[in-house]
């Protein structure tokens, strides 16, 4: 079983819909928990960063982590053709020291 | 403009033909990190370096080397690839290690070994 599960994907919605993504984990002892977008043929970027449970807004994003399930969820309102892309989670003990990523979904928005 | 830059791009090479992929900073960054990305497995480490001459083993270290002489360069060595080395290979880099630092990614290595 792999420490962080994520859907693949894909997963194709209308532009203005609301997306949900989420992943799962297995180490209670993950703290940190961040989402990167990584759009095609580039590198990952940072999107949100959460510490413990409870939620994270930033415009157009929210972060939610539930420590007690071992899951967290990013949710993103009224999604535009340039949120298409593929969406990392990734948690760590410590910090940004030693990440471990979800393997991706790849999201599609629909104009 | 703050960058990390990853060269070669794209390198096809034969198995055992040692090869190095340069990864440099210019943001003064005291951290830098090696992933590769292979479909199904997601983003894994290979190495790390806390500072000059620090590094150490991240998941997957086996058949790579790095060195970390100066700050802003943190090249990664395969000395025999093998085909299963063939992925997409990712430098990072943060200020520092700590909570609430972001990480910065560079555009990325592909690397076929036949």
């Amino acid at each position: 079983q792999k420490e962080v599960e994520q859907d693949p994907g894909p997963l194709s919605v209308p532009e203005g819909a609301i997306v949900s993504l989420n992943c799962t984990y297995s180490n209670s002892a993950f703290q940190y928990f961040m989402w990167y977008r990584q759009y095609s043929r580039k590198g990952p970027e940072l999107l949100m960063y959460t510490y413990s449970s409870g939620n994270k807004e930033d415009g157009r994003f929210t972060a939610q982590v539930d420590k007690s399930s071992k899951y967290i969820s990013l949710f993103i309102r009224d999604s535009q053709p340039s949120d298409s892309a593929t969406y990392l989670c990734a948690m760590s003990l410590f910090g940004n020291e030693k990440l471990t990523f979800g393997t991706g979904t790849r999201l599609t928005i629909i104009p | 403009e703050a960058q990390v830059t990853q060269n070669p791009r794209y390198l096809i090479t034969v198995t055992g033909k040692k090869l190095t992929v340069t990864c440099s900073q210019n943001m003064n960054h005291e951290y830098m990190s090696w992933y590769r990305q292979d479909p199904g497995l997601g983003l894994r480490q290979i190495y790390y370096s806390m500072n000059v001459e620090v590094t150490d083993k991240g998941d997957v270290p086996e058949g790579y080397k790095v060195s970390r002489k100066e700050k802003r360069n943190f090249p990664l060595i395969l000395e025999s690839p093998s085909p299963n080395q063939t992925s997409l290979y990712f430098c990072a880099s943060s200020y520092q290690v700590g909570v609430g630092e972001t990480q910065y990614f560079g555009p990325g290595t592909r690397l076929l070994v036949l």
